[in-house]
């Protein structure tokens, strides 16, 4: 069981807009530590997606976004594309286990 | 641009040592103040943190896997390393390499990857 808590799976048509959502407690995300956000098409390494709870890195569509709220994290995707099918995966770090700790992963499905 | 490869076995028996590199190219291990850490993936699976180090060699590792897990670097090959003793098959996994970001913390975010490895435990 992961110590971050994400949805196994969400849906959406395209052009629609969807919401990942990634709990956490006040030993993580909570402990005002960042969440960073991953998208990993099967097969292929991790990407970076989102760093420090709100920031794309260079070359990420300005579709993604992140955002930060007590315990928990969220990334919403806009205009969803055949392409954004792919399985999402968050980050951060705990404190009381002094760790990096990773959600268990969301497998985005484009209908 | 900075790139990281992993390197090693694919195939390591029950209650061995798996040993895995990640050698780094594009910019030196000792002169970049970043973590640099270890990731694994069981098939099927999500991603698990093993442990990260420091270019001075200090290290931090997960609290699950602490007692059979070492990391170390070699900054005259730019590389860093990954023991894993005693392993059995539920260590099978694609194992990647990572930068962490910023400089210095261990709590940033992985970037980049490398490509990934797969280690299978099997007699």
């Amino acid at each position: 069981q992961s110590v971050l808590t994400q949805p196994p799976s969400v849906s959406g048509a395209p052009g629609q807009r969807v919401t990942i959502s990634c709990t956490g407690s006040s030993s993580n995300i909570g402990a005002t530590y960042d969440v960073h956000w991953f998208q990993q098409v099967p097969g292929t390494a991790p990407k970076l997606l989102i760093y420090g709870s709100i920031n794309r890195p260079s070359g990420v569509p300005d579709r993604f976004s992140g955002s930060k709220s007590g315990t928990s994290a969220s990334l919403a995707i806009t205009g969803l594309q055949a392409e954004d099918e792919a399985d999402y995966y968050c980050q951060s770090y705990d404190i009381s286990l002094s760790a990096v700790v990773f959600g268990g992963g969301t497998k985005l499905t484009v209908l | 641009q900075l790139q990281l490869q992993e390197s090693g076995p694919g195939l390591v028996k029950p209650s061995e040592t798996l040993s895995l590199t990640c050698t780094v190219s594009g910019g030196s291990i000792s002169s970049s103040p970043y973590y640099w850490g270890w990731i694994r993936q069981p098939p099927g699976k999500g991603l698990e943190w093993i442990g990260s180090i420091y270019n001075s060699g200090r290290t931090y590792y997960s609290p699950f896997l602490k007692s059979r897990v070492s990391i170390f670097v070699d900054t005259s090959k730019n590389q860093f390393s990954l023991n894993l003793r005693f392993v059995t098959a539920a260590d099978t996994a694609v194992y990647y390499c990572a930068r962490h970001g910023p400089e210095g913390v261990v709590a940033g975010w992985l970037d980049p990857w490398g490509q990934g490895t797969l280690v299978t435990v099997s007699s």
